[in-house]
């Protein structure tokens, strides 16, 4: 199966300023890389995703970028605000491709300081 | 639209005990999926169905059984609980491969 490796796992920035999230994965099949962001208590949410046909996503202040050769992905939020405080999560086909669930990475703890 | 249901949200189970998660979808999709969630590890798949009819083991499988009842319904089953069976636990679909997936609200199960 894919093996996932996500950084860092806690991520502090002061509101307005920019954050990056980096993950790497492992087979290169994997063809379909999403993020979810996890509120406390709550069920992880369809942030953003990307195909692997595309190196770059934006969708307002989010944005994806998709690097195929060196096997590694993305998250760039920019003008953070508190509502981004949360628990962000990539992930990878579970299989390198196919209806076959999801591998995630362990989750980087976004925190937005006042 | 409800989404995806899960019930019931909190359960405590003593080791040994049987019980089954129920999920529903009414968004139509052919794929649904059981995962647990436990502190610092992310979610972990545990077995996911393709389509209504198939259903195949996801990376931590063992101690669970899953029933794919029709195209809105899919159970995951635990015959004998153990303490490390303690976890949260999310159904989600999707409709096709490379689509995201939504999830249910979650399971919060503890075994003593």
């Amino acid at each position: 199966g894919e093996n996932v490796e996500q950084h860092p796992s806690t991520l502090s920035v002061q509101e307005g300023d920019s954050a990056v999230i980096k993950c790497t994965y492992s087979d290169s099949a994997s063809n379909y890389f999403p993020w979810y962001k996890q509120e406390l208590g709550k069920r992880p949410q369809l942030i953003i995703d990307i195909r692997s046909n595309v190196g770059e996503k934006k969708d307002q202040r989010i944005a994806v970028t998709l690097n195929k050769t060196a096997k590694h992905f993305s998250l760039h939020i920019t003008e953070t605000q508190p509502e981004d405080s949360a628990v962000y999560f990539c992930a990878a086909p579970y299989s390198g491709g196919g209806a076959d669930g999801l591998t995630f990475g362990k989750g980087t703890h976004l925190i937005i300081q006042p | 639209n409800a989404g995806v249901t899960q019930t019931p949200k909190f359960q405590v189970l003593k080791t040994g005990q049987s019980m089954t998660l129920q999920c529903a979808q009414d968004m139509n999709h052919n794929s649904m999926y059981w995962y647990r969630q436990d502190p610092g590890m992310g979610l972990r798949l545990i077995y996911y169905s393709a389509s209504e009819g198939t259903t195949d083991k996801g990376e931590v499988p063992n101690g669970y059984n899953v029933s794919r009842l029709n195209k809105r319904e899919f159970s995951l089953r635990l015959e004998s609980a153990a303490p490390s069976q303690t976890s949260v636990y999310f159904c989600a679909s999707r409709t096709r491969a490379a689509q995201g997936q939504f999830f249910g609200p979650g399971t919060r199960l503890t075994v003593l």
